[in-house]
């Protein structure tokens, strides 16, 4: 298992600024994914980040406005930027262990106004 | 492109029912099909996952199962409890290690009432 956590968990934030938020976990993971839940919808994955190589963005995320950064197997972090509105959204981090598990951080709740 | 769908969106019951919770696919070419449940502030929290090649999956009062040609899941509790309150999310995977992708539906809030 894997035990994650995420800073912070929640935050308020302007238009226009950039929000980092930092995932931990408390092993060595190779694989590291970042998801989105906006309300009312099902979770999208982000982008997949290994370390030691370039992140992966899933389609309609790039990475001038989601960029992330992994410098070692137990961290990193994901930054929102130039925010607006729809930005608000809860970001978990999950991290991969064996060939199928991921497990969760709890998540960061994020409001733009 | 695969969507999962999940119904009902909310169900309410009292305490000590037994309940089922449904979750269809549109692609049965699935690697893997997980069930989790989610509390506010706490994440999700892994309960159970099927291969493509199993039928069901049991831990404790929750069992899963899993009809891969018709695209159905459904996850079933017994003898509910409060603390089985939470949302109740259904995801398919679509293959294993860098291939794991999750889609993702969009979850049962459940609601035992004592």
């Amino acid at each position: 298992s894997a035990v994650i956590s995420q800073k912070p968990s929640r935050d308020i934030c302007q238009r226009g600024t950039s929000l980092t938020i930092q995932c931990q976990v408390d092993s060595q993971v190779t694989m590291m994914f970042w998801y989105r839940q906006q309300p009312g919808q099902s979770l999208t994955l982000i982008a997949t980040a290994n370390q030691g190589s370039e992140a992966t963005y899933e389609s309609g995320f790039v990475i001038d406005k989601f960029p992330i950064s992994r410098p070692n197997l137990t961290f990193s972090t994901l930054t929102v930027s130039n925010m607006s509105p729809e930005d608000s959204s809860i970001y978990l981090c999950s991290v991969g262990v064996g060939a199928e598990t991921q497990y969760f951080g709890p998540g960061t709740r994020l409001l733009v106004l | 492109k695969q969507e999962v769908t999940q119904i009902p969106a909310a169900l309410s019951v009292p305490e000590g029912e037994n309940l089922v919770l449904n979750c269809s696919f549109t692609d049965s070419a699935i690697y893997n099909l997980q069930w989790f449940r989610q509390d506010p502030g706490k994440g999700l929290t892994s309960l159970l996952l099927i291969q493509s090649s199993q039928r069901e999956q049991t831990s404790g009062r929750l069992n899963a199962s899993l009809d891969k040609s018709s695209g159905r899941s459904t996850l079933y509790i017994a003898a509910s409890q409060p603390g089985d309150s939470a949302t109740y999310l259904c995801a398919v995977g679509g293959g294993a290690g860098n291939n794991r992708k999750l889609i993702w539906g969009l979850g049962t809030s459940l609601a035992v009432n004592p």
